[in-house]
């Protein structure tokens, strides 16, 4: 069973960093590409950041360019996404995502709150 | 970077009824890459749609898409209680995977 848990978000500064983290199991996590997907409290879905499967190449919203980076340890099946800078619109809930385009698996999210 | 609108922005139906929800692209999606996603309360998305108008594992065939190049449709024939939600379409052809602005399934 594929399984993606996010690390515990929180509530952050603003001009604050946070390191989320998503623990994959149930399928060979080196052979997916992975992404993070938000969503502000009462809003849509904003893709936010993707990388391959091998961790070379990575992509990001320009939300979010030059603040986040997106990076993934295949030994340890772990995703991560390093938030620098946040703002207070940076404030949702992120999810992982198995895939970085079409995405059949997600994480049950975790909520990043950013506020003084 | 390709902008998806969606229409209605709210949608109130009965149950029963036929639910038919627009995803308009502003340029070609090419190679049909549009999925369509169902999101309730508190829970993360579920993918129902992919290659624009093929289902997804264990999604009923209540659920159909249809449509190519910039203008798509998400129909439910016959909603049922448990349909009314959020629904978005996402194109997945390259970075950024851009997602429209959703559409509210209510009951009437």
């Amino acid at each position: 069973e594929v399984q993606l848990v996010e690390s515990v978000g929180g509530l952050v500064q603003p001009g604050g960093s946070l390191r989320l983290s998503c623990a994959a199991s149930g399928f060979t996590f080196s052979d997916y590409a992975m992404s993070w997907v938000r969503q502000a409290p009462g809003k849509g879905l904003e893709w936010v950041s993707g990388i391959s499967g091998n961790g070379q190449n990575t992509y990001y919203a320009d939300s979010v360019k030059g603040r986040f980076t997106i990076s993934r340890d295949n030994s340890k099946n772990t995703l991560f996404l390093q938030m620098n800078s946040l703002r207070a619109e940076d404030t949702a809930v992120y999810y992982c995502a198995r895939n970085s385009g079409l995405v059949a698996y997600w994480g049950q999210g975790t909520l990043v709150t950013v506020s003084s | 970077e390709i902008v998806l609108t969606q229409s209605p922005g709210t949608l109130s139906l009965s149950p029963g009824e036929r639910g038919t929800l627009s995803c308009r692209a502003s340029q070609s999606v090419s190679s049909n890459y549009l999925a369509w996603y169902q999101q309730k309360p508190g829970q993360a998305p579920r993918l129902l749609i992919y290659g624009a108008s093929r289902r997804a594992t264990g999604i009923p065939d209540r659920f159909s898409g249809s449509g190519s190049g910039t203008d798509f449709t998400l129909t439910i024939s016959r909603l049922e209680p448990e349909d009314f939600a959020l629904y978005f379409c996402q194109q997945y052809v390259s970075p950024p995977n851009t997602f429209g602005q959703g559409t509210k399934l209510e009951i009437k």
